[in-house]
């Protein structure tokens, strides 16, 4: 069965600490991935995503991702977390033809001053 | 670019009418939208897959006419909670991927909060 699982459910980092978030995913095909942020009162922002060719994508905001196929992992990372980061982060797979998401459940960041 | 907006932002009905809730895409066409609800301190739930010119695709689970999406053009879909119950109060969230270029990719719109009384 196809399914995003993000092992973290809450993680508090120091300002200027760097961060990974970790993202599994079970997926016959060659998978399409992305993460999304959401903070506080706001929609979800498309940080990254992962269609093919090199592994290391980098996305808005200074975050990057590696795609591991072998692992079955697509990991967020950021080297110097800012107290803005304090967010929802999402992971999710697409799927099918029409290529609905799979959702994984959510890491909260909370960033300690 | 690729900005989707949601209109209302919050709704505050009485049990047993009916909620409207636009999403448009406002700088590019979709032929595909979707409708997502979330939970407090939850991840989304896929409602449904609206197709412009023909009807939604719903998941299992999700009642069609309670729930009823219309994707009239190529940059708006509606979503119509129909005779509204306190167990409907939920965020729900659209969002659009863009038919040129094809991206594959969803852009989220800012949702709309219905508090259902």
């Amino acid at each position: 069965a196809q399914s995003v699982t993000q092992p973290d459910i809450h993680i508090t980092v120091s300002e200027g600490a760097s961060l990974e978030l970790r993202c599994n995913y079970s997926y016959g095909a060659t998978p399409y991935l992305f993460w999304y942020v959401q903070s506080p009162g706001q929609g979800l922002q498309l940080l990254l995503k992962y269609f093919s060719g090199d592994t290391l994508v980098q996305g808005i905001k200074g975050f990057e991702a590696e795609f591991k196929r072998s692992q079955s992992s697509f990991n967020l990372r950021k080297p110097s977390v800012h107290w803005s980061d304090a967010a929802e982060y999402f992971c999710a797979v697409g799927a099918g033809n029409n290529r609905k998401l799979i959702w994984g459940l959510g890491t909260s960041l909370a960033v300690n001053p | 670019g690729a900005v989707v907006s949601q209109h209302p932002s919050r709704v505050i009905c009485k049990s047993g009418t009916s909620v409207k809730i636009e999403c448009r895409s406002l700088d590019f066409q979709a032929t595909t939208m979707f409708w997502y609800r979330q939970f407090p301190k939850q991840s989304l739930m896929l409602m449904a897959t609206s197709n412009e010119g023909s009807k939604a695709t719903y998941e299992q689970g999700v009642e069609k006419d309670k729930f009823l999406i219309n994707h009239a053009s190529l940059t708006l879909s509606t979503l119509t909670v129909t005779s509204a119950h306190p167990e409907d109060s939920s965020f729900y969230i659209c969002s659009a991927s863009p038919d040129r270029p094809s991206t594959d990719t969803q852009y989220f719109g800012p949702g709309t909060r219905l508090t259902v009384l």
